[in-house]
This record gives C-alpha cells, structure tokens and sequence, in this order.
C-alpha cells in the first residue's frame, strides 16, 4: 500500500473550513484513500474515503487530485470537538484483509 | 447494536503475568482487528482475522496470541507480561471488501505492566 505524508499539526478557528491535506504521490489506480480520526484517549472514529472521485457525506468533504496523487479532507464548519488527530490511509481496492496501516497522522487544533 | 465492545477498560499487571483482553462485536462483521496503541504513536496492527477460525499477524504480532471460535469474539492473549506491552490496545471490526473496509473501534483497554 502507498505511503502518505501528513503535516503535523494544523490549527483551525471555530466555524471556519479545515482543510486537511494528505501527499500519496505512489497511489496505484485501485488503491482507496481513507480517512479516520481519533478524539483524544477514544478509538479511531471512520471518516469518509474515496477512490478517485470527489466524495462528500454528513461528517467530510474528501477531494482527490485528477492525478491522484494528494488528497484534502475538507470539515466545512469546525466545532471544537472536530480536535483531534485525522489519520490519511491508502488501502488496495483488491485487498482482502482491509488492514490499515496507520501514520503520524495531523493533530488538527480547533480554537474559539 | 453495542458495536465493539471491549473489557477491561484499565489492567495492571505484574511482569510475568498473563490475561486476555477481550473484543466482542454485535454487527455480523466478518473482519476483526487489535491495535495498540503506545503514547503519542499511531496504531500498529498485532493480529487480524477474516473469519472464524481464521487468523494472521500484523506488524507487531510478538508476545500475543489470537483465536476466533466466533463471528463475534476475538480475544487477545498476552502470555508473559513485559514493560514493553504497556499500551492502549483497541479492538476493530469491518465488513468485507464488498461492502467497503469502514472499520470500527472498541473504546480500548488501557494495560500497565510493571
């Protein structure tokens, strides 16, 4: 599975759109890009994912480069309980373990 | 549904001592998963299963052990406690590729050894 690079660590204003973004520059075409995040001391909390188009559901907005090479996680309306560390995660389409392998991540800071 | 549930929720434990952690999921998943979870690190995958009766290691499989007799059970084994195995360990299940590999996690059980 390709690797991804994340930035450490964002802040974000209350109420504002925070703009996460993910570098997979080594996606394969049925590689997915999934997103988690994990509230502080809680289990990771599934997001949204996406393959090549641009995906949207209650919680996330997810938009893929047409090379696919990099990835934004888009939360439209910050609150404070949005903090936490955002998890990007490539997984192959065929896999038949779903197994995730997770990095660093972004520690996203939300702040009134 | 429950979810995944996961008990205990805290255990000490002396070095040298074993015990089982255990996960229980209520949604039919055919996928189950342990983590754990060292401070300030993200998760690192130990065993997964795909089925009942079926098992295999992660990336840090060393000093646990594995079944699933169940659709619903997998618990984990630790035998020989050591400093080490500290950690935050979460439980996850999913359903199979057909149906997308959303995974979701126990609120974990956070074990000491000392």
């Amino acid at each position: 599975d390709a690797k991804t690079t994340q930035p450490t660590s964002m802040d974000c204003a209350e109420g504002r759109a925070a703009n996460l973004p993910c570098n997979h520059s080594t996606i394969s075409g049925n590689e997915y890009v999934y997103w988690y995040r994990q509230i502080h001391s809680q289990g990771p909390q599934y997001i949204i994912h996406g393959l090549k188009n641009n995906e949207t559901n209650e919680m996330a907005s997810l938009i893929i480069t047409e090379d696919r090479k990099s990835s934004t996680l888009i939360l439209p309306h910050a609150t404070l309980r949005d903090t936490a560390v955002y998890y990007c995660i490539v997984l192959h389409g065929s896999s038949n373990t779903g197994k995730l392998i997770f990095g660093q991540g972004t520690t996203l800071q939300v702040k009134p | 549904n429950a979810g995944v549930t996961q008990t205990p929720k805290f255990r000490i434990l002396k070095i040298g001592q074993s015990m089982t952690l255990q996960c229980a999921q209520d949604m039919n998943h055919n996928y189950m998963y342990w983590y754990r979870q060292d401070p300030g690190m993200g998760l690192k995958l130990i065993y997964y299963s795909v089925g009942a009766g079926i098992t295999d290691k992660g990336e840090v499989p060393n000093g646990y052990n594995v079944s699933r007799s169940t659709t619903e059970d997998f618990p984990l084994r630790l035998e020989l406690a050591a400093p080490s195995q500290t950690s935050v360990y979460f439980c996850a299940s999913s359903f199979d590729r057909g149906r997308g590999y959303e995974q979701y996690f126990g609120p974990g059980t956070r074990l000491t050894v000392t």
